[in-house]
Parts: C-alpha cells; structure tokens; sequence
C-alpha cells in the first residue's frame, strides 16, 4: 500500500498563530518524503524533503519547518504563520527505484 | 540543472475530441519524465511516466505520451477527452543529480477544460 493520510483537510488560522501538519505513510519503510505547497496559479513548490528520520533538507527559507520524528511521520510547522503560507500542503512519499511520488490528499490552509 | 515548460496554461476542448498537452524539458542528465494528473482538491495522482525504455508511454484513463529526445518533449495525448478528463495536468521532470536524493521539478501545469 501507498497510503498517505494528510490531516487536518482543511484549517483557517489568523495571521501568527502556530501551525502544525502532519503526514503519515504507509507501506515500505525507511520512504523519502516531501513537502510541497500549491499556492493558486503558481504550481508546486517543494519545501522540504526527507531521506530518513530526523534527516530534513529545507529547499526554500521561510518561517516554516519540518520534521520526521518517526519513519513513517513528516509534520510541517510553523510558530506564526503568515499571509502568505495560505495554500494547498501536499505530502508524498518517494520511491528511490523507480522515482515515482505518490502523494496524499492535501490540506488547504488559509491564513487570514 | 533540470526545469520544465508547459506550453499552455489552458486547454479547452469537446467531449470527444482529441486532447494534446505540451510539455518540453531541459535535464543535464537521460531524464526521466512524469505526468501527473490532479482534480480540484485533490492530491496529484500519476499518469504515466517514461524512464528510458519505450519511447511511447501508455498510461491510466487511455493517455499516452511521446518522449522524443531530438525535440526535448514529452507531450501528453488522448484520442477522446471525457468529461472526467477535465483536471490540472502537470509534467515533470526527475532530478537524480542527487542519487536516492532525488527531486522532482514541475512544470506551472495545464488546466484542461472539456466541454460538452
């Protein structure tokens, strides 16, 4: 199984509160894994990505972090979020053989 | 370094007409190329992919895509849109410059409109 549970599916926070996401995986261990966002009509950017626990590359600087407390968990945070973290978070999970990703249902965060 | 264009940001066809989404690339390396298919809300669910085999890739829901190297494209094709086709297409290039460490570059994607 390549399961990705994402939650929560959507959440509405007001501008500096914290944010915690999390990400779960099933399936074979030791995944790498991602996170992406999707902001409106600019694609997706990856965040950050992971190649094992604790292990975390950060692909763009901004006030959010990652991090893989557990093989198969991914959690993005943030201590106080701002206007522009508003966006769809999409956590995948990377095959190392074939390169394929698979991702998770997402969560639409709007920061207001 | 590698990076994708998606020639067009919007696609609108008939229900039944044939669909073609442009996709070209740039990659240091042989690449490998994905497309991704996402429906509004919704997570990014793989078409097909090309990894230096076949060079015409068959994939889910009756697309197939071409990767012809002399042109640096890897469009993406389907004889008959329906209606459910109607989504955000995304090609992708795979960065293995990393080893296991691999990443993937997106193109802006494609949103394809199927009208009745």
């Amino acid at each position: 199984s390549q399961t990705i549970h994402q939650w929560p599916a959507t959440l509405v926070q007001p501008v500096g509160s914290p944010l915690s996401l999390e990400c779960t995986v099933e399936g074979t261990s030791n995944p790498n894994l991602y996170w992406y966002r999707q902001a409106a009509g600019r694609g997706l950017q990856l965040l950050f990505y992971s190649v094992g626990i604790g292990q975390i590359s950060s692909e763009v600087p901004q006030n959010l972090s990652a991090s893989r407390p557990q093989d198969r968990q991914f959690i993005l945070s943030s201590k106080k979020l701002l206007l522009s973290d508003s966006g769809f978070y999409l956590c995948a999970r990377g095959d190392r053989g074939t390169y394929e990703q698979y991702f998770g249902p997402g969560t639409r965060l709007t920061v207001t | 370094a590698q990076s994708v264009t998606q020639l067009d940001s919007h696609v609108s066809v008939s229900e039944g007409t044939p669909v073609l989404l442009r996709c070209n690339y740039s990659s240091s390396y042989s690449p490998s190329l994905f497309w991704y298919v996402q429906h509004p809300n919704k997570g990014l669910q793989l078409l097909l992919k090309y990894t230096s085999a076949a060079t015409l890739v068959k994939g889910i829901n009756g697309f197939e895509a071409e990767f012809k190297k002399s042109e640096t494209s890897f469009h993406l094709t389907k004889p008959s849109a329906h209606m459910s086709d109607a989504a955000e297409y995304f090609c992708v290039v795979i960065d293995r410059s990393g080893g296991s460490n691999y990443k993937l570059t997106f193109g802006k994607g494609t949103l394809l409109t199927v009208n009745p």
